[in-house]
């Protein structure tokens, strides 16, 4: 099955400090795009940042910049200076080859604590 | 540059009934696709449209249907609603042209979503 899996339901971090959300996935597709998608509790989901699989460079968005390992399937999120703002549910998801279809895992919540 | 707008944003239905959602993308968005997230099952994709045509298609019953019109703009339908299908759906809409290079053409922008509950 074609899988985007969260291992950590909830986190929290301190503010002004740096937390790294984890994404793992099953694939084997040689091209596609990985996304980390950002739902606060007014509920309308957010780009984060976005990843293209064939691209080596980790992508990086200020504050934020993930991890990425394409051997090892992962997709990690790292926050870097917490804000109160970033409390959210964080969805980590994949499209298939060629297509617009998303694969979401089930969401990491994250809270900020001031 | 309006946002994806969904209607209505709560409603609230008996079973047997149906329900039509309705989505306008941004302008220029030529793609729409519609999810259902609820707290067991997460996110999980319902449809995508583009120029009038559906291109793909999730794992959902015949009761769940859509359409696009000329204008991009999107409307979904469940037929003979069942307590299940209570959930919150969101609609996002893309460029919808090639999905390869760095044109970010299949970046998702969600809009609020439609509160469906089934009594």
């Amino acid at each position: 099955a074609q899988t985007v899996t969260q291992s950590q339901p909830e986190m929290s971090v301190q503010e002004a400090e740096t937390v790294t959300l984890s994404c793992t996935y099953d694939t084997s597709e040689n091209n596609y795009y990985l996304f980390w998608y950002k739902q606060p509790p007014s509920r309308q989901m957010i780009l984060v940042i976005r990843q293209e699989a064939y691209k080596q460079q980790n992508a990086t968005e200020n504050r934020f910049s993930v991890n990425f390992q394409k051997a090892a399937k992962s997709f990690s999120l790292k926050i870097s200076d917490s804000q109160l703002g970033d409390t959210a549910m964080y969805f980590c998801a994949r499209t298939t080859s060629g297509t617009y279809k998303y694969i979401f895992g089930t969401g990491t919540r994250l809270k900020v604590l001031a | 540059k309006a946002g994806v707008t969904q209607t209505p944003r709560y409603l609230i239905k008996t079973r047997g009934q149906q329900v039509t959602l309705s989505c306008s993308p941004i302008s220029g968005h030529r793609s729409v696709s519609w999810y259902q997230q609820t707290p067991g099952q997460g996110l999980q994709f319902l449809f995508e449209y583009f120029s009038e045509t559906q291109r793909n298609k999730g794992n959902f019953p015949g009761r769940f249907s859509g359409r696009q019109f000329s204008n991009s703009r999107s409307e979904m339908n469940v037929s003979t609603l069942e307590l299940g299908d209570s959930a919150l759906y969101l609609c996002a809409s893309s460029l919808g042209g090639s999905t390869g290079g760095s044109s970010g053409a299949n970046v998702l922008t969600f809009g609020a979503g439609s509160r469906l509950t089934v009594l």
